[in-house]
């Protein structure tokens, strides 16, 4: 099986842009789709990313995802930080009957 | 509306048993797996296994199997995580998810294992 990796934790101003990374150790980033999620707080998790760069209707589009065959990752890319956007982002994908999740990043704005 | 509604927090003691349950409702409850996520305190989300109403296919995880069991009752849209002997290493959060791409998820069932 493979792991997703992401760093533990990004923090950066309102109205900036973050770039969270979710890299694979094995096997093609590309191989299968991967999603990103948002927790907040108490709450459960929310999609705010499918299928590598969809975005589920309601997320705004300051949220965006793409992949990197080269560093065999996916990066999830906020821009126009505001304060509402902090929380938990989990990284998500799966081989055909295994599904992994990154270890989550803390995203704080500040 | 697509709703996953899980049962309410749950206080057991070590050894004892536990089924917890996840009704969806608003969708195709067949056409989706339904996949079980733990979140142990203060830690992130870990995939338990998955099961797939319409034909009762499962996955564990290898981290979780032999330790919980998946099952569905499709008569009544409802999942369930199983448990036969509780340990205090159980106690966390637990999600049901479904949907494409994980889009739909539960609100959460509490279980605390405690003496």
């Amino acid at each position: 099986n493979f792991m997703l990796t992401q760093p533990h934790s990004v923090s950066e101003s309102p109205g900036k842009t973050v770039t969270i990374s979710c890299t694979r150790s094995s096997g093609s980033i590309a191989s299968n789709y991967v999603q990103w999620f948002q927790q907040r707080p108490g709450s459960a998790p929310a999609t705010v990313i499918y299928e590598d760069d969809q975005r589920p209707s309601g997320v705004p589009v300051r949220f965006s995802g793409s992949i990197d065959s080269s560093s065999n990752s996916a990066s999830l890319t906020i821009s126009g930080l505001k304060t509402e956007d902090e929380g938990d982002y989990y990284c998500q994908s799966y081989d055909p009957n295994i599904v992994v999740f990154g270890g989550g990043t803390k995203l704080t704005v500040l | 509306e697509v709703q996953l509604v899980q049962s309410g927090a749950e206080v057991k003691k070590p050894g004892e048993s536990l089924r917890i349950s996840c009704k969806g409702s608003g969708y195709s409850f067949t056409s989706y797996w339904i996949s079980w996520v733990r979140q142990m305190p203060g830690k992130g989300l870990e995939w338990m296994g998955k099961i797939d109403p319409s034909d009762f296919n499962i996955n564990y995880s290898p981290s979780f199997q032999g330790h919980v069991t998946l099952s569905v009752d499709r008569s009544i849209s409802t999942a369930y995580l199983q448990w036969n002997s509780l340990k205090a290493s159980d106690t966390a959060m637990y999600y049901c998810a479904s949907g494409p791409a994980f889009g739909y998820w539960g609100q959460g069932t509490l279980v605390t294992v405690s003496s």
